[in-house]
């Protein structure tokens, strides 16, 4: 069985820190790790990738995300937060190793930029 | 900018009754996925069609189920309709390795 884990519900940051969500993983064979973000009232979006080579990956909107396998872990981060970048944040998680498509997605972390 | 377009966007029925949704990709797309996103079960990924077969299928019961045509339009259709079916449902294109654009989504709620 896989999993996926954002341990938490909320992120507060302050507009022009970095930002970080944070996300666990577990699954028997390869992973290939997805970040997605939610506007309100909005659909969802495919944020970025993790399948294969380089542990940081970089995605839309100044996002990237570093997969670090010893750690399990695929967390999101971004240099300097924007007011704009506020949203539901959905990381997900998919075995590479089976052919079967079926991702598993976390619960969602909020994040809040604070002008 | 997603070209996928999803009809109804809003929709009300109540216990017992079946619904059709809809889902058509941009024209070329033969991939299409559904995901129901609820508050209590949050985001699950419901079943994902090619070129007409289905590929695979999330752990939903069999009142669930779907086809895609085609032209690539995708319906998704539940019977007997429960209060806890109320969500909303989601629809994207090429759900593969490749970046996936979803639809705006329908919600169904359930009286």
């Amino acid at each position: 069985a896989q999993s996926v884990a954002q341990p938490e519900d909320q992120v507060n940051v302050a507009e022009g820190n970095p930002l970080t969500v944070k996300c666990t993983y577990s699954v028997s064979g390869n992973p290939y790790l997805f970040w997605y973000v939610q506007y309100p009232n909005r659909g969802l979006q495919f944020l970025l990738k993790y399948i294969t080579g380089d542990n940081l990956v970089k995605g839309s909107y100044g996002f990237e995300a570093e997969f670090n396998k010893s750690q399990t872990s695929f967390h999101l981060k971004k240099p300097s937060a924007l007011v704009s970048d506020s949203a539901l944040y959905f990381c997900a998680v998919r075995d590479g190793s089976g052919g079967s498509y079926i991702p598993t997605f976390g619960r969602g972390t909020s994040l809040i930029v604070h002008p | 900018k997603a070209g996928v377009t999803q009809t109804p966007r809003y929709l009300i029925k109540t216990r017992g009754q079946q619904v059709t949704l809809s889902c058509s990709p941009i024209s070329g797309h033969r991939s299409v996925s559904w995901y129901q996103q609820t508050p209590g079960q949050g985001l699950q990924f419901l079943f994902e069609y090619f070129s007409e077969t289905q590929r695979n299928k999330g752990n939903f019961p069999g009142r669930f189920s779907g086809r895609q045509f085609s032209n690539s339009r995708s319906e998704m259709n539940v019977s007997t309709l429960e209060l806890g079916d109320s969500a909303l449902y989601l629809c994207a294109r090429d759900p593969t390795e490749n970046t996936q654009y979803f639809g705006p989504g329908t919600r169904l709620t359930v009286l």
